[in-house]
């Protein structure tokens, strides 16, 4: 079946750079999705990508694809303790009666010391 | 500001009590969404709707139920609470191309 797989943790210090990586299984989706989610908080949605591009960029934040390994990135410039976060990727489901389903990896628990 | 509400934020209730958790949107997306959240940040699906009248079971088991009579609202039901339904429950709705969007969660203790 389905699945997205990202590792559970990393440590970053304030200023440097956060690459946060995501597998993917299924090379029919659309859209790929991270979403952020702060202590007590529900998820957020940080970006996205259409799965026709490669990269794309909002200020701090660039995600790139990979599609041929199925691999995914996100990558934060000048990493804050503001971001300290727990960060979600996810792929769009596209089985059966399912589709607009998301599937969601584990969670990567970013932590940022000063 | 939230276009998706959950209510209540927090709730410590006793064993076998009845409970409703409450998620409502307002943005007319016809799919919505309940999670379970592990302490241990897993995310699990446990109900789906794609629109009025229309309830699924997610991937992950659960004892409670849902009913979505209107579009705007997707309330959570556990008959009678156990100290195993101890979670983060989190709401959410979707649409294409911007995936979804979550509610801020109802952190459920049962002792």
């Amino acid at each position: 079946g389905e699945d997205v797989e990202q590792s559970l943790f990393l440590s970053v210090r304030e200023g440097d750079s956060s690459v946060i990586n995501c597998t993917y299984t299924d090379s029919s989706s659309t859209y790929l999705y991270w979403y952020k989610q702060e202590p007590g908080a529900g998820l957020q949605l940080l970006t996205y990508i259409f799965s026709n591009m490669d990269m794309k960029q909002d200020q701090r934040l660039t995600v790139l694809l990979n599609k041929k390994d199925k691999h995914l990135s996100l990558r934060i410039a000048d990493t804050q303790t503001g971001d300290s976060a727990i960060y979600f990727c996810a792929e769009t489901a596209n089985y059966g009666g399912s589709q607009g389903n998301l599937i969601f990896g584990k969670g990567t628990k970013l932590s940022v010391k000063p | 500001e939230a276009d998706i509400y959950q209510t209540p934020r927090y709730l410590v209730i006793g064993t076998g009590k009845k409970i409703t958790l409450e998620c409502s949107q307002t943005m007319g997306h016809d799919k919505m969404y309940w999670y379970q959240q592990d302490p241990g940040m897993e995310l699990h699906l446990i109900h789906y709707s794609y629109g009025v009248n229309s309830t699924e079971k997610g991937d992950l088991s659960s004892e409670s139920t849902v009913s979505r009579i209107r579009t705007e609202h997707f309330p959570l039901t556990l008959e009678s609470a156990r100290p195993s339904h101890t979670s983060q429950y989190l709401c959410a709705s979707w649409r294409q191309g911007s995936g979804y969007t979550f509610g801020s969660g109802t952190r459920l203790t049962v002792v």
